[in-house]
């Protein structure tokens, strides 16, 4: 089993939907949760930082970390033709060690 | 704040010559910086992880006298790419992380291209 599992996709939604992107995992360890965005050509960026279970929410992105489920959930509302891009969930345990485990991404198309 | 940038964005050689790639962390100290390489509609993989004033530690297969990092100071760290070959080509990233907080910022990437 993989540490970490996203579904690759592709998704593509309408213009102004809501879009779920899921990650699973399986260390108990992971505390620590990112969600990038990155685009095609370019360096990933960070949307969302979270620390242990709960929700956090920045505009229209909100990530929800369930760690009792392993499961790890970025929700976009009103969804733009400028969200089309890859999105990659990332975790880490912490300690000394800043090395990130990362899904395998999930690439988005909104449609306009 | 947490800028993290890459020269060259792009660059072509011809093989069997050595190409560096710069990365700067631009607002921050960056007391880690790793080392990724992404191949099309791949996921990222990491290839180093490096400390300022320490030898980098490489991942498991990838050729450390062939992947030189550098990690001068706290700002700057070098990916040099010796000997490159057709198969080097890739896509290169760098990330920085400043340890305040767990995450890490990454660089635009530098595209390679070797001929």
């Amino acid at each position: 089993q993989k540490e970490v599992e996203q579904d690759p996709g592709p998704l593509s939604v309408p213009e102004g939907a809501i879009v779920s992107l899921n990650c699973t995992y399986s260390n108990s360890a992971f505390q620590y949760f990112m969600w990038y965005r990155q685009y095609s050509r370019k360096g990933p960026e960070l949307l969302m930082y979270t620390y242990s279970s709960g929700n956090k929410e920045d505009g229209r992105f909100t990530a929800q970390v369930d760690k009792s489920s392993k499961y790890i959930s970025l929700f976009i509302r009103d969804s733009q033709p400028s969200d089309s891009a890859t999105y990659l969930c990332a975790m880490n345990s912490g300690g000394s060690n800043y090395k990130l485990t990362f899904g395998k991404g999930t690439l988005l198309t909104v449609n306009p | 704040g947490a800028v993290v940038s890459q020269h060259p964005s792009w660059v072509i050689c011809k093989s069997g010559t050595s190409v560096k790639i710069e990365c700067r962390s631009l607002d921050f100290q960056a007391t880690t910086m790793f080392w990724y390489r992404q191949f099309p509609k791949q996921s990222l993989m990491l290839m180093a992880t490096s400390n300022e004033g320490s030898k980098a530690t490489y991942e498991q297969g990838v050729e450390k006298d062939k992947f030189l990092i550098n990690h001068a100071s706290l700002t700057l760290s070098t990916l040099t790419v010796t000997s490159a070959h057709p198969e080097d080509s890739s896509f290169y990233i760098c990330s920085a992380t400043s340890g305040v907080i767990r995450t890490q910022y990454f660089g635009p990437g530098t595209r390679l291209l070797v001929l």
